[in-house]
């Protein structure tokens, strides 16, 4: 089964530039996450997707950040301008969401963003 | 808002040891709280589950508590080896959506 497929790996850019990641979940998932992680703390959300309706956004800094899940399925995350306090890495995740009996959520392997 | 405690400092134990890992919750007590493993330059891959009406889970080598009085969660590792060195994330959801909130973690180094 594939996993969380995320893009891109790495990116630099300079402050008040603007960034896009892309997050292709795991097939059949209903929800998907964006999770900020600063360098030596956990995963903060960002955002939480169920299908394509946003289920939670309250840590999002809408003025600068936004994003979209059309048709259920891929995710983008776009920041624009950037700060230097963006820097960190970018993780989606995904989940079966009320199907699961875990609540597991898979994590892809991240976008590491570096603001300059 | 929910906020999670886990140990600051990094653990370092010696190979066949029993690790034992810290998470401390505020607030109100979760649904249910899951454990976390990251490897440095990866996502977290989740280990285990235990619900708020469990007092302990196992899975193999791993053992996870769930105290609601003290607000806490243990997690072990017995016979530790070196491949179980890395960090370690809690995270408790809550809410109707079941969000997620994670701990800082804690790195943890199995040394041979």
């Amino acid at each position: 089964e594939a996993g969380v497929a995320q893009s891109p790996r790495y990116k630099i850019i300079e402050k008040r530039q603007s960034v896009a990641f892309w997050c292709n979940p795991i097939s059949g998932h209903a929800t998907l996450y964006w999770y900020q992680q600063i360098l030596g703390q956990g995963p903060k959300l960002l955002i939480q997707f169920q299908n394509n309706g946003v289920v939670d956004d309250s840590q999002l800094p809408k003025d600068r950040f936004s994003a979209e899940r059309l048709k259920g399925v891929d995710s983008t995350l776009k920041i624009q301008p950037a700060k230097l306090e963006d820097s960190a890495v970018y993780l989606c995740a995904s989940s079966l969401g009320q199907g699961s009996n875990t609540g597991e959520l898979f994590f892809g392997e991240g976008s590491r963003l570096t603001v300059l | 808002s929910q906020k999670i405690e886990q140990n600051s400092e990094a653990l370092n134990i010696q190979e066949g040891k029993t690790a034992t890992l810290t998470c401390n919750y505020t607030n109100y007590s979760p649904a249910y709280l899951q454990w976390y493993r990251q490897d440095p330059g990866r996502g977290p891959v989740f280990l285990l589950l235990i619900r708020e009406n469990e007092k302990e889970k196992r899975k193999e080598r791993l053992k996870v508590t769930f105290d609601t009085t003290l607000k806490q969660s243990l997690f072990h590792i017995t016979a530790s080896q070196p491949a179980d060195s890395a960090t370690y994330l809690c995270a408790t959801a809550s809410g109707s959506a079941r969000q997620l909130t994670f701990g800082s973690g804690t790195q943890l180094t199995v040394l041979p």
